[in-house]
């Protein structure tokens, strides 16, 4: 069955203080590993892809890497608007489209 | 342009009452999914169409939540003889297309409250 541990449940930074956020896989045939970030009352949205162990992506403050075991964000000076729950999500291969999710990263930048 | 959309955004209903959810997906995604997110929790997947038929139904829990989508774009979760556990925000998503390298978008969710 596959599962997804993310690390720390939460975490409160100093505006500026960079910071990584770990997350845990065991799935069988990994299809795709997915970051999505939620703000309360909202739905998920979509920040990376990641498909290969090495494999690396960045999108403004926030930088995703991927190993064979886990993937992590980056947050490089972050800023009081990043505050949120940062979702990591895994897709197996096999041919179901669903996506497994871990409960997620509270997130609280402090100005 | 829009997103996936979700009617009502919250619904409170008494146990053991019919309740259900739309979604308006994004124009052209031929992918549709739900889920459901308890608080505190990752979203957990219930069921997925490509299209008009259910392709993967397995997250369902038992057989009074049924999902339908009948044109192939707008779907209906459906729960019947609600009970308090399935109080919850229930989440559509949509993609363009099913496979490697399509995102599934979400939309705001529909808040549902079992009294």
């Amino acid at each position: 069955e596959d599962q997804v541990t993310q690390s720390p449940e939460a975490l409160r930074l100093q505006e500026g203080e960079s910071s990584s956020l770990n997350c845990s896989y065991t799935v069988s045939g990994l299809r795709g590993l997915f970051w999505y970030r939620q703000d309360p009352g909202k739905g998920p949205e979509f920040l990376f892809t990641l498909y290969s162990a090495g494999e690396e992506k960045e999108k403004e403050r926030l930088k995703a890497t991927l190993t064979k075991k886990e993937s992590f964000l980056h947050i490089t000076a972050p800023k009081p608007e990043d505050s949120a729950t940062y979702l990591c999500a895994v897709q197996h291969q096999g041919g179901s489209e669903k996506l497994v999710f871990g409960k997620g990263t509270k997130l609280t930048v402090n100005p | 342009g829009a997103g996936v959309s979700q009617t009502p955004s919250n619904k409170v209903t008494e146990k053991g009452k019919y309740v259900e959810l739309r979604c308006d997906p994004i124009s052209g995604h031929t992918a549709l999914y739900w889920y459901r997110q308890s608080l505190g929790q990752g979203p957990e997947f219930l069921i997925y169409f490509q299209g008009t038929g259910a392709a993967d139904d397995s997250g369902l829990p038992n057989d009074r939540f049924f999902a339908v989508r009948p044109e192939g774009s707008v779907s209906t979760l459906k729960i019947q003889r609600t009970e308090r556990g399935d109080s919850a925000v229930y989440l559509c998503a949509s993609s363009r297309l099913a496979g490697v390298g399509y995102e599934q978008y979400f939309g705001p969710g529909t808040r549902l409250t079992v009294t």
